[in-house]
């Protein structure tokens, strides 16, 4: 139990476009879904906290315009690249809390999704 | 000084040994505590999670805190190759708060 997927699992893009990165919880509900940012043999970085049909909470420094993110149900959550830039790239990973049953207190994490802007 | 605090290693250790990761951190809020293992280009695993001080085991793994000292561990016995990845401590304050996450440690398990 417990699986977050992410789609796509690695996406190569031009700069200047936008890239949609899916997360879903596929055997529970989240009623928070988290993305992170991690840069090599860094840590994770939160960028923002996403509640099912509410706007999302981004962390100081993140801009909001920039980075997308739409809960539309409580078991998907998107992130957009908007005009991506090669310092955008990066590794991308979600989290999902869930609503009940399983284990309340923790989030379940993604395989991440692996973006390079050129 | 940062809030969670981890050695980055790597820490290479013979296959069968007892590894010992370690992490300190600053905010005595802290109340739950996490250690997720993370295989290269992969998502965290969530590994042990254990509320306030004390010790917990599963496994071949143990986790013990010890809010006195701020001070958190993760034992691995028989160690295993498959256990070469990055650990990643990760506390929070309370269920609805974001979890603040170390560095990570580099496990090599030498066979």
């Amino acid at each position: 139990g417990a699986v977050v997927s992410q789609h796509p699992s690695w996406v190569i893009c031009k700069s200047g476009t936008s890239v949609k990165i899916e997360c879903r919880s596929l055997d529970f509900q989240a009623t928070t879904m988290f993305w992170y940012r991690q840069f090599p043999k860094q840590s994770l970085m939160l960028m923002a906290t996403s509640n099912e049909g509410s706007k999302a909470t981004y962390e100081q420094g993140v801009e909001k315009d920039k980075f997308l993110i739409n809960h539309a149900s409580l078991t998907l959550s998107t992130l957009t690249v908007t005009s991506a830039h090669p310092e955008d790239s990066s590794f991308y990973i979600c989290s999902a809390r869930p609503f009940s049953g399983i284990s309340p207190d923790t989030q379940y994490f993604g395989p991440g999704t692996r973006l390079t802007v050129l | 000084q940062k809030e969670v605090e981890q050695d980055p290693g790597p820490l290479s250790v013979p296959e069968g040994a007892i590894v010992s990761l370690n992490c300190t951190y600053s905010n005595s809020a802290f109340q739950y505590f996490m250690w997720y293992r993370q295989y290269s280009r992969k998502g965290p695993e969530l590994l042990m999670y254990t509320y306030s001080s004390g010790n917990k085991e599963d496994g071949r793994f143990t986790a013990q805190v010890d809010k006195s000292s701020k001070y958190i561990s993760l034992f691995i016995r028989d160690s295993q190759p498959s256990d070469s990845a990055t650990y990643l401590c990760a506390p929070k304050r309370g269920r609805d708060d974001k979890i603040i996450f170390g560095k990570g440690t580099r496990l090599h398990i030498l066979p």
